[in-house]
């Protein structure tokens, strides 16, 4: 079964330009997560998507930050326009709730990131 | 205070012995609490999930102290493959909608 894929793997742009991150989560996982790891810090959620819906988007650090989930299958993250601020490593990640013994259970999965530069 | 403390290390850790860590939390109120293993420039992949007091799976052993709100990791019998970043994670929810929150990471490397 394949993993929790992203593309590009580096990106590397100049302010102000646009950039669109892609993720491709495990086939049948209802929950998308994108999180961010920027130099020297901890990694930090971004938001949530439960199908094609926006469960959680607490973390987005503001409207330069747009993220979709058409159709409930991949997503894309766009930073517009990119600042210098905005370097770091974005995560994906990926669950599907599951139940055991009259609990429900969730574990995420992360794809391998997308190293994003702002020069 | 950050919401998921861990000491940074490096555990410097000689092949074949024990190495424990912890972490600690400080919201009460969460639920689920996981171990990822991080390799440099990587991406987390889950080791542990801990739900209740604790759970073992081989060599690594998590401890959960909901009192003291600390979680433990144990690695007996530590391999040169252990050498890693150890990400301890909590959610405040078990199912649905359990956003993640990272602690820092401990280094861990096992040497010959």
């Amino acid at each position: 079964e394949a993993g929790v894929t992203q593309f590009p793997s580096h990106s590397v742009i100049e302010k102000g330009q646009t950039v669109t991150l892609r993720c491709d989560p495990i086939s049948g996982h209802d929950n998308l997560y994108w999180y961010r790891r920027v130099m020297g810090k901890e990694i930090k959620f971004l938001l949530h998507f439960v199908k094609e819906s926006k469960q959680d988007e607490s973390g987005m650090p503001n409207n330069r930050f747009l993220a979709e989930r058409t159709g409930g299958t991949y997503s894309t993250l766009k930073v517009q326009p990119a600042e210098l601020e905005d370097s770091g490593v974005y995560f994906c990640a990926s669950s599907q709730d599951r139940w055991e013994s009259g609990s429900q259970y969730n574990e995420q999965f992360f794809g391998p990131g997308t190293r994003l530069t702002v020069l | 205070r950050k919401e998921v403390e861990q000491d940074p290390g490096p555990f410097n850790v000689p092949e074949g012995a024990t190495v424990a860590f912890n972490c600690t939390y400080s919201n009460s109120a969460s639920q689920s609490f996981f171990w990822y293993r991080q390799d440099c420039r990587k991406e987390p992949k889950l080791l542990m999930s801990v739900y209740s007091s604790g759970n073992e799976d081989g060599r690594f052993t998590a401890q959960l102290n909901r009192a003291s709100q600390y979680i433990s990791l144990l690695i007996r019998d530590s391999k040169l493959s252990d050498s890693a970043t150890y990400l301890c994670v909590v959610s405040r929810e078990k199912a649905a909608g359990n956003k993640l929150t990272f602690g820092g990471g401990t280094r861990v490397l096992v040497k010959p």
